[in-house]
């Protein structure tokens, strides 16, 4: 499995545009980026899932460049709310078999 | 679907007794993960199952714990005898084949005194 390299935390105003950056320098070919978003007390939560370049769902936009040795995930104009930890995973079909294992997390507090 | 459910939410014992933390995955869903979040050491993977075999367990910190998964519709995490270190919040969750996303249950939060 690839191993994620992200900052352990980050602080933002609201309203601002918010840019999560995680280093997978060990990709495989067949590894997909996935982020999770986790609030206190709860299971961590899909946002987004992507393969190379743009993706882009009604919650976060993911950038990946043509190496895919990391990849950025866009919050737009966030809110209190997405005050949360942030986990990037690299990972996809292996041998036959899955595993989704999680890294430490960045941890985004917004300021009002 | 009423997504992951896991039984109990909250769980205090004392050390020495058994624990039986409880999962019941998305409908159809292949794959069956036991993850354990502290503090101190994040989200740490313990086992995972693939049609209700076992898959990899080398995350399963020692023999006091253990995992099972009897049928597609249940499974269980098991420690004993239980110690204060295995406080934590436990999380199942499921996920259907492919690339694609996995659903966790709200979790369970264990506490051993």
């Amino acid at each position: 499995l690839a191993k994620t390299t992200q900052p352990i935390s980050m602080d933002s105003y609201e309203g601002q545009e918010v840019n999560i950056t995680c280093s997978h320098n060990n990709i495989a070919t067949n590894d997909y980026i996935t982020w999770y978003q986790q609030f206190p007390s709860q299971g961590p939560r899909f946002i987004i899932q992507g393969y190379k370049t743009k993706v882009t769902n009604e919650v976060a936009s993911l950038f990946i460049p043509a190496d895919r040795k990391s990849s950025t995930l866009s919050l737009p104009r966030v809110s209190l709310s997405d005050t949360a930890v942030y986990y990037c995973l690299v990972g996809g079909l292996f041998g036959g078999y899955q595993k989704v294992t999680f890294g430490t997390g960045t941890k985004l507090q917004v300021i009002p | 679907d009423a997504g992951v459910i896991q039984s109990p939410r909250h769980e205090v014992t004392e050390m020495g007794q058994e624990v039986t933390l409880r999962c019941k995955p998305i409908s159809g869903h292949d794959y069956l993960f036991w993850y354990r979040q502290t503090m101190m050491r994040g989200l740490e993977l313990l086992i995972y199952f693939n049609n209700n075999v076992p898959i990899d367990d080398s995350g399963m910190p020692e023999d006091r714990f253990s995992a099972k998964m009897p049928n597609a519709s249940f499974s269980t995490l098991k420690i004993q005898p239980s110690e204060p270190r295995d406080s934590a919040v436990y999380f199942c969750a499921s996920k259907p084949g492919g690339p694609t996303e996995a659903f966790f249950g709200q979790g369970t939060r264990l506490t051993v005194v």
